[in-house]
């Protein structure tokens, strides 16, 4: 199946800093990129995707851009803010799964 | 529209029991995968059905299986249940039939513990 590595593991920065998580993907056929938030005791909500056909996608202070040529997407989070504390996933798909990054746990101080 | 709901929302079991989840996609989807979520493995594919098929299946033993209704609801099912079984457990649903390109809706999550 793919294989997706998510780096860092953890992540501290202040608030208003910003933020970045890398994942990379081994399978060169995947062309969808999603990352999804987890809150402490909820459920995975989808935060933006991206889809191969183009580099980057901004959605206010959330940002995803994809390198397909080396395989590896990541998330940009500007101006943090301590609402933004959570845990946040990369997905790569395979076939009908989604193979998940193990996650990192972000935490904003103020 | 009402999102993915899941019952249980807990449940505590013993070890060699077995237990049912049962989840219902947002209205509309027909696509229903489930995921096994703990701390040290993270977020793990278990399967997913699409018009009462099962379609993909992760690497999981015999004793997890599931089914899908007409209606979509999907249950899962684990038997004979082993301390690492613990986990939450998660079904998410989707609209379409292809693959997991797609957006993804999940649910709130049946959290198992067994002792």
């Amino acid at each position: 199946g793919e294989n997706v590595e998510q780096h860092p593991s953890t992540l501290s920065v202040q608030e208003g800093d910003s933020a970045v998580i890398k994942c990379t993907y081994s399978d060169s056929a995947s062309n969808y990129f999603p990352w999804y938030k987890q809150e402490l005791g909820k459920r995975p909500q989808l935060i933006i995707d991206i889809r191969s056909n183009v580099g980057e996608k901004k959605d206010q202070r959330i940002a995803v851009t994809l390198n397909k040529t080396a395989k590896h997407f990541s998330l940009h989070i500007t101006e943090t803010q301590p609402e933004d504390s959570a845990v946040y996933f990369c997905a790569v798909p395979s076939g009908y799964a989604l193979n998940f990054g193990k996650g990192t746990s972000l935490l904003v101080t103020p | 529209k009402a999102g993915v709901t899941q019952t249980p929302r807990y449940l505590i079991k013993t070890r060699g029991q077995q237990v049912t989840l049962s989840c219902s996609p947002i209205s509309g989807h027909r696509s229903v995968s489930w995921y096994q979520q703990t701390p040290g493995q993270g977020l793990q594919f278990l399967f997913e059905y699409f018009s009462e098929t099962q379609r993909n299946k992760g690497n999981f033993p015999g004793r997890f299986s599931g089914r899908q209704f007409s209606n979509s609801r999907s249950e899962m099912n684990v038997s004979t249940l082993e301390l690492g079984d613990s986990a939450l457990y998660l079904c998410a649903s989707s609209l379409r039939a292809g693959t997991a390109q797609e957006t993804q809706y999940f649910g709130p999550g049946t959290r198992l513990l067994v002792l």
